[in-house]
């Protein structure tokens, strides 16, 4: 069974720092298979970045993902105050979807 | 404009019966996937099972195998996710995503529909 966990499960930062998300994988990921989500309270996921390190229509460029294998990482360049959120990551694999617990960035 | 169109809220008691749905616009409907996540009170993400509208192949995680049928209506573009006896530990937002076929990522999200399981 494939486990994503990610770290931290909190970042505390302020608007204008760089945010680094990482997801590591209990088994190695076919990196067109992983993707990072953003939701905010009360809403649902948003999907930003698809392929490990595509960004979806209209996801500003501060954001990026990179990673293979194991470790992929999500990486938010000049934070935004609307960019505190949680952060998920995904994978698909055997015919089958996981998420990772999330990371939640707080102002 | 792309949309999934969710039905809204129940409230039920435990053993009684469920089918919420998800209604696709503004798009091919049986071109992309339709996946259920679910979402515990203040927990994260789950992945529930995926359906294909075009001939209603259906994959399921194995922690809802058995626990949930999800199904499609491809003639009014519609998925749907039931229970038929539904427990309190059911209680949660359940979203619809659409996959785009050949890829493996959730594009568009329905806004969730709210269960609560409660005596």
């Amino acid at each position: 069974e494939m486990v994503l966990t990610q770290s931290p499960g909190t970042l505390s930062l302020s608007p204008g720092d760089r945010a680094t998300v990482s997801c590591r994988a209990s088994q190695p990921v076919n990196a067109q298979y992983f993707a990072w989500y953003q939701q905010k309270v009360g809403q649902a996921p948003r999907l930003l970045i698809y392929g490990a390190s595509s960004r979806a229509t209209g996801v500003p460029d501060r954001f990026s993902g990179s990673g293979s294998g194991t470790d992929f990482s999500l990486t938010i360049s000049g934070l935004e105050p609307q960019d505190f959120a949680v952060y998920y990551c995904q994978q698909y694999g055997s015919s089958q979807w996981t998420f990772g617990q999330g990371t939640k960035l707080e102002i | 404009e792309v949309q999934l169109v969710q039905s809204g809220a129940e409230v039920k008691k435990p053993g009684e019966s469920l089918r919420i749905s998800c209604r696709g616009s503004g798009y091919s409907f049986t071109n992309y996937w339709i996946g259920w996540v679910r979402q515990m009170p203040g927990r994260g993400l789950e992945w529930v099972g995926i359906i294909n509208p075009a001939d209603s192949e259906t994959r399921y995680s194995p922690s809802f195998q058995g626990q949930v049928i999800i199904s499609v209506d491809k003639s009014i573009s519609t998925a749907y996710l039931q229970w038929s006896t539904l427990k309190a530990s059911d209680t949660a937002i359940y979203f619809c995503a659409r996959r785009p076929n050949f890829y493996f990522y959730m594009d568009v999200w329905g806004k969730g529909t709210t269960v609560t399981v409660s005596s």
